[in-house]
């Protein structure tokens, strides 16, 4: 099964960062790449799906980019609503996989 | 809306068996392929399974093969896992979710623990 490996594992920002978020795959799949917000004691939320498509309702401030390997999701300015832990997500060959997540917390 | 709702959680010892069920709303259940998908506490996300919008098809993750089976009724617009032999390790919040590639929405989720 292909595995997913995100980087870093958690980060510390302050509300207006910048923040970049790494999704590698240990083999090419595309941009069948999704990412998902979940907040503390919440079920996740699809933010972006093939890589770089923005769900709707999404705010713009996120965004999604990559394709075979090497993706990235990119919150432009970062609001307090946006502390939570992100996922990304691959779909190939009737088989989904989770990265291990990447905590975003205050600074 | 859509809504999805789980339900059938609880506590049930090494061995055992559980069913879970997820009621859907808001659209057309029929039309749409459904996946369980797993956190255990403070851990990350696993996909469990899937099945197809008319049920013909099914896939499982390696972990729970032959231990987890989903199921599905279009006539009550609602998904199943049924899941046997339970061990510690199957603790988890378990969610359902609508899609194939992609995972939108999701349930809340229905807390399953393993223990004696």
């Amino acid at each position: 099964a292909i595995q997913l490996t995100q980087s870093p594992s958690s980060l510390s920002a302050s509300v207006g960062d910048r923040v970049t978020i790494t999704c590698r795959a240990s083999q090419g799949i595309s941009t069948a790449l999704a990412w998902y917000q979940q907040r503390p004691g919440k079920a996740p939320d699809l933010l972006i799906y093939d890589a770089s498509s923005l769900e709707s309702g999404v705010p713009s401030r996120f965004s999604g980019s990559g394709s075979g390997t090497d993706f990235t999701l990119t919150i432009s300015s970062l609001q307090p609503e946006d502390f939570a832990t992100y996922f990304c997500q691959q779909f190939n060959s009737f088989s989904w996989t989770f990265g291990q997540g990447t905590r975003v917390e205050i600074k | 809306q859509v809504q999805l709702a789980e339900s059938g959680g609880g506590v049930v010892q090494p061995g055992g068996s559980l069913s879970l069920s997820c009621a859907a709303s808001g659209f057309t259940f029929s039309a749409y392929g459904m996946h369980w998908v797993r956190q255990a506490p403070g851990k990350g996300l696993e996909w469990v399974a899937f099945i197809r919008n008319d049920g013909t098809n099914k896939y499982y993750g390696d972990s729970v093969k032959g231990r987890l089976t989903i199921s599905r009724d279009n006539s009550k617009n609602t998904l199943y896992l049924q899941m046997n032999s339970l061990r510690a390790e199957d603790t988890a919040v378990y969610y359902c979710a609508r899609g194939y590639k992609w995972f939108d929405p999701w349930g809340q989720g229905t807390l399953v623990t393993v223990s004696s």
